[in-house]
């Protein structure tokens, strides 16, 4: 079965960088597209970036753009996002999540990885 | 951006009762419209994609229906683990963004 376990969340100060990961098992990793979507504390959830089963495609939210990277490593089975010059409101749970077409839609999510920016 | 609203913000039904959640596009979205559901401390769920289309073990109860604008989650019978919050969002814009309701919390009375 699909399963997408998240690491690398913690405290981060304002400005600096912070790379999160999601291993992924149960299903061909390098045949689906994947995605990041978080949940700041008590709120709702914001798309943040998707990448193409080969990696050759790569979209972000306009709210990360140039702050943050979507990479993959299909050898290893593993989805990361490097999030750079965090903000206040960049904080919050980050899910990975399958999107087996690629076209916006998260059939398998990870439980997350808590990030927290603050001095 | 497309904007999404749902109704209402919170519903407050017994068990067995029917449930029935709003979710309003600001533009048509045509049938691009997916439902996810999510419990205190754990991840979504795809529950409904493409307006009225179940997800992989899904159950009957939870159905959907809708296009361009106008969308309904309908939950037929409230079971006690359905009391969760419930997402709808579009992807009619991808991969220019993507957008998610609000949410709408469904809890017991």
């Amino acid at each position: 079965q699909v399963q997408l376990v998240e690491s690398g969340g913690g405290v981060v100060q304002p400005g600096r960088s912070l790379r999160v990961s999601c291993a992924a098992s149960g299903f061909t990793f390098s045949s689906f597209g994947m995605q990041w979507v978080r949940q700041a504390p008590g709120k709702g959830l914001e798309w943040v970036a998707g990448i193409s089963k080969d990696g050759s495609k790569k979209y972000y939210a306009d709210s990360v753009k140039g702050r943050f990277t979507i990479s993959r490593d299909n050898s290893e089975k593993t989805l990361y996002l490097q999030m750079n010059s965090l903000r206040a409101e960049d904080m919050g749970v980050y899910y990975c999540a399958k999107d087996e077409y690629f076209y916006g839609l998260f059939d398998h999510w990870g439980q997350g990885t808590l990030v927290t920016v603050s001095s | 951006e497309i904007v999404l609203t749902q109704s209402p913000a919170t519903l407050s039904l017994s068990p067995g009762e029917r449930a029935t959640l709003s979710c309003r596009a600001s533009q048509s979205v045509g049938s691009y419209l997916a439902w996810y559901q999510q419990k205190p401390g754990q991840a979504p769920r795809l529950l409904i994609y493409d307006a009225s289309n179940r997800a992989t073990d899904i159950p009957a109860r939870f159905s959907g229906s809708g296009s361009g604008t106008d969308f309904t989650l309908t939950i037929s019978s409230l079971e006690p683990e359905d009391f969760a919050i419930y997402y709808c969002q579009h992807r009619d814009s991808w991969p220019r963004g993507l957008t998610f309701g609000g949410g709408t919390k469904v809890e017991i009375k």
